[in-house]
Order: C-alpha cells, then sequence, then structure tokens
C-alpha cells in the first residue's frame, strides 16, 4: 500500500520549454503533497506544500511563477517548470501523506515517488 | 530552529557485520522521527518512524532505531549488513506543534556494505 506514482522519470528538452512532473497517490487519498528538489550527493530541499483545493505553500526564496504547482485532486499533483533553464535541471521529488489536516497528522510519513530527473540543455 | 544532523557522509561495514547510521536532532518540542533510504535514480523509501512509547523502534528490511532523549538521538542500526543495504540513509525529524506535515531532513549518509 502507500504507493506513490511519478511521471516521467526522466526528462530531457531545450531551454526555454515548460516541463510539467506528475504526482499520482495510487491507493490512497493525499490531501498534502510535497515537492522536493534534489541535487546529487545531497539532501531534499522542500520547494513547496500543496494541499489539494488551496494554493500551493513555497519555501523561501522557491520562485512560485517559475515552479507552478497545482493539486487538483485527492490523487494528483502537478509541478510545472516554467521556462526551464540549464540551471532548473536537477531530481526532482514528490511525496504524498495520506493523513487528514490537523492534529494527530503529523505523524504518518510521507511517501515518495521515484523523482523525476530533468535536463536541459 | 529544527535541524537534524547526520555527522558522518560515508559509512563503511562488512556484510555481516552490525552496522550503525548516527543522528541527532534538535527541535523546539517533541520530534516525530522517521529514517527513510534512497537507492540510486529512485525516490525515497520510509523505514521506520518514532512517534512514541518503546524508545526502540523496529522497521522494514531488519532495520531498527533508538530513541535518545537525553541525548537527542535516534540513531539506525542493523545486526548483520547485507550487501544490498548500501544506499544513501536520510534521518527526518517533524515538530509535533506543526500541523503541516513538513519534514526536516538530514544531510544523509552513504552505507557502503562490502563482501
Amino acid at each position: 500500500g502507500a504507493v506513490v506514482s511519478q511521471h516521467p522519470s526522466w526528462v530531457i528538452c531545450k531551454s526555454g520549454t515548460s516541463v510539467k512532473i506528475e504526482c499520482r497517490s495510487l491507493d490512497f487519498q493525499a490531501t498534502t503533497m510535497f515537492w522536493y528538489r534534489q541535487f546529487p550527493k545531497q539532501s531534499l530541499m522542500l520547494m513547496a506544500t500543496s494541499n489539494e483545493g488551496s494554493k500551493a505553500t513555497y519555501e523561501q526564496g522557491v520562485e512560485k511563477d517559475k515552479f507552478l504547482i497545482n493539486h487538483a485532486s485527492l490523487t494528483l499533483s502537478t509541478l510545472t517548470v516554467t521556462s526551464a533553464h540549464p540551471e532548473d535541471s536537477s531530481f526532482y521529488i514528490c511525496s504524498a501523506r495520506a493523513a487528514p489536516r490537523g492534529t494527530g497528522a503529523g505523524n504518518q510519513p510521507q511517501h515518495f515517488g521515484d523523482g523525476t530527473r530533468l535536463s536541459i540543455l | 530552529a529544527q535541524s537534524v544532523a547526520q555527522p558522518e557522509d560515508q559509512v563503511n561495514v562488512a556484510e555481516g557485520n552490525p552496522l550503525t547510521v548516527k543522528c541527532t536532532y534538535s527541535v523546539s518540542g517533541n520530534p516525530y522521527l522517521f529514517w527513510y533510504v534512497q537507492y540510486p535514480n529512485r525516490g525515497l523509501q520510509f523505514l521506520l518512524k518514532y512517534i512514541t512509547g518503546d524508545n526502540l523502534v523496529k522497521g522494514s528490511y531488519g532495520f531498527e532505531a533508538e530513541f535518545n532523549k537525553s541525548q537527542t538521538s535516534f540513531h539506525l542500526k542493523k545486526p548483520s549488513a547485507l550487501v544490498s543495504d548500501s544506499a544513501l540513509y536520510f534521518c527526518a525529524v517533524r515538530d509535533r506543534s506543526s500541523n503541516t506535515g513538513k519534514l526536516i531532513f538530514g544531510q544523509g549518509t552513504t552505507l557502503q556494505v562490502k563482501p
């Protein structure tokens, strides 16, 4: 149980292209999804927290107009990297949490997708 | 401020020997603590968590972790390492007082198990 599917797994595209990454919870409903960025041999950097039906909360320093997040349903969140440039090349990982919002939710683990390797030429 | 420290970039052990991957944390209140493992070009897999109760937590693949409140540590352990355990391991913490579900990750420790 608790499977998160992330698609695509690998993207290579030209500079200036917009790229959409999908994150789906396959066997549970995810009220909250998280988007991370990871550089080689480094830890995960949280980019934004996405709650179903509301605007995403971006971490400091993350451009919301650059990284568009949509969490339209309880099983799907998307991250669109707009007008991507080589410095946007990275490994992007999503995660989903099944617990409802509010008290008692914090002890539930996040379940991660397999990541998307984005390479901008 | 909340933080997690994994003091070792890499841990090397021989197959069959016990392993320990260290983690210490700093939070304002009582924490939720997690361990995840990452294989190359993959997302993170959940191993175990500490919420409350017994300080020794057992998780997936024979791993366990011991919560030590006085030392603010949550070291990951396994009695007998396998070559297939070689991967990148992350410790993470969440403050109970926060309802956003955000995790703070350590910098990761590469575990290398040699035959």
